[in-house]
């Protein structure tokens, strides 16, 4: 089955700075890769997704770039704030079943 | 609109107790999956309806946890007898269809296995 690897485990980076979260997956039949933000306590919240007929998506702050050729996908926050402070899950999916395989997850800490 | 509910938030039983949790997804969507989240770890599947038919549960472990949607709508996951190893966050999620559609989550129900 697909195996998500998520790295780094944690990132504390200052305010204002940038963020990179890198994932590969193993099953080059993926074809959905989303992005969750899940605070302390709270479900998790689909912040960017992207399909694999496209090699990067932005909405504002937060881009996402894949690789299908490498299966690797990134996610990129730049101008981070404190509220960005957070776990932030890759995940992938094939097919049309929409089952998620998520990635172990990365804590992100944002200093003011 | 009215996210996905689920219940209860939290529960503490012993080892080999029975438990059960709810689930009611969003109105109209007609998939619906039961995660298992580990502290610590990304969320796993354990079972996806779509209506009341089972599309996967090949990663439920089936001597012990049972999940139904009789009715297409709400859902319930029992596991008979708990372990320890069953603490973690259940998550629900639904979606429209099982297509390009986003997957929204419940708040989950924390369970502790004592």
């Amino acid at each position: 089955g697909e195996n998500v690897e998520q790295h780094p485990s944690t990132l504390s980076v200052q305010e204002g700075d940038s963020a990179v979260i890198k994932c590969t997956y193993s099953d080059s039949a993926s074809n959905y890769f989303p992005w969750y933000k899940q605070e302390l306590g709270k479900r998790p919240q689909l912040i960017i997704d992207i399909r694999s007929n496209v090699g990067e998506k932005k909405d504002q702050r937060i881009a996402v770039t894949l690789n299908k050729t490498a299966k690797h996908f990134s996610l990129h926050i730049t101008e981070t704030q404190p509220e960005d402070s957070a776990v932030y899950f890759c995940a992938a999916s094939k097919g049309s079943a929409r089952q998620l395989t998520f990635g172990s997850g990365t804590q992100l800490t944002v200093l003011p | 609109e009215a996210g996905v509910a689920q219940s209860p938030r939290y529960k503490i039983i012993e080892k080999r107790q029975s438990v059960a949790f709810w689930c009611n997804p969003i109105s109209g969507h007609a998939t619906l999956y039961w995660y298992q989240q580990i502290l610590g770890q990304g969320p796993k599947l354990l079972i996806q309806f779509q209506n009341n038919g089972v599309v996967d549960d090949s990663q439920l472990p089936k001597d012990r946890f049972s999940a139904e949607r009789l009715k297409g709508v709400d859902s319930t996951l029992k596991i008979q007898p708990a372990k320890l190893e069953d603490s973690a966050v259940y998550l629900c999620a639904s979606s429209l269809n099982q297509g390009n559609t986003e997957a929204f989550f419940g708040q989950g129900t924390r369970l502790t296995v004592v």
